[in-house]
């Protein structure tokens, strides 16, 4: 079954980096987009970015662009989101998810919490 | 602001029917990208509920179906039942932004 597990919780002082992990097991790695989605406290879903993990081809949303950073490694079916120059407003649950066919996030990662305080 | 809107709430007894709105523009859902819609409740991961504007995947109940016409879509929701109480997101994409996904702000679903 597909399955998209990622990194624990993590707590960083503004601007440090964080780096998420999403290992992805049930499926061909290399033939679906991960997508990076996060919901901070109170707030709706937000799409930072996807990556292609066959080419490494990525687009990342025009809000995040400069800090955020999107790799993967195919030799252990794991996507990486790094965002760097945390604040406080990045405080959030940061999900990886799979894109399907029609584009859509068909698997998704458990979460992971990010807090960035002082 | 979000790129696509929906309602903050929506709230409907058991058994009854209900209609989450997604109101997009020219530039996403009226472009001709699909529209997918989830199911969010707290403290676990958002669940595909409808994809490609009115597909169900395995397992989600016929209980929930989608539509889209012109800059619009919406998740219908009948027999409503207790579990259903949730947040729902539609999503799509833009063409006037990066090419990365765009969700619509959250409808809170009530069960009253």
């Amino acid at each position: 079954q597909v399955q998209l597990v990622q990194s624990g919780a993590e707590v960083k002082k503004p601007g440090a980096s964080v780096k998420v992990s999403c290992k992805a097991s049930g499926y061909t790695f290399t033939a679906y987009y991960i997508h990076w989605v996060r919901q901070a406290p109170g707030q709706g879903l937000e799409c930072l970015g996807w990556i292609n993990p066959n080419s490494g081809a990525t687009i990342y949303t025009h809000k995040f662009q400069g800090r955020v950073t999107m790799t993967r490694d195919t030799s252990i079916n794991t996507a990486y989101m790094e965002l760097s120059r945390l604040r406080s407003d990045d405080t959030a649950v940061y999900y990886c998810a799979r894109g399907g066919t029609s584009r859509q996030f068909d698997y998704w990662g458990q979460g992971t919490l990010v807090t960035v305080s002082s | 602001q979000s790129v696509l809107t929906q309602p903050p709430s929506v709230s409907g007894a058991p058994g009854q029917r209900v209609a989450v709105s997604c109101t997009g523009s020219s530039s996403n859902i009226g472009a001709g990208y699909d529209v997918h819609w989830y199911q969010h409740l707290p403290g676990t991961a958002p669940k595909l509920l409808i994809y490609a504007n009115n597909n169900r995947p395995s397992g989600v109940p016929d209980r929930f179906s989608g539509s889209k016409s012109g800059t619009s879509a919406s998740l219908a929701i009948t027999g409503l039942q207790a579990e259903d109480e949730a947040d729902y997101y539609c999503q799509s994409y833009d063409s006037s932004l990066s090419g990365s996904g765009v969700f619509g702000g959250g409808t809170r679903l009530t069960v009253l």
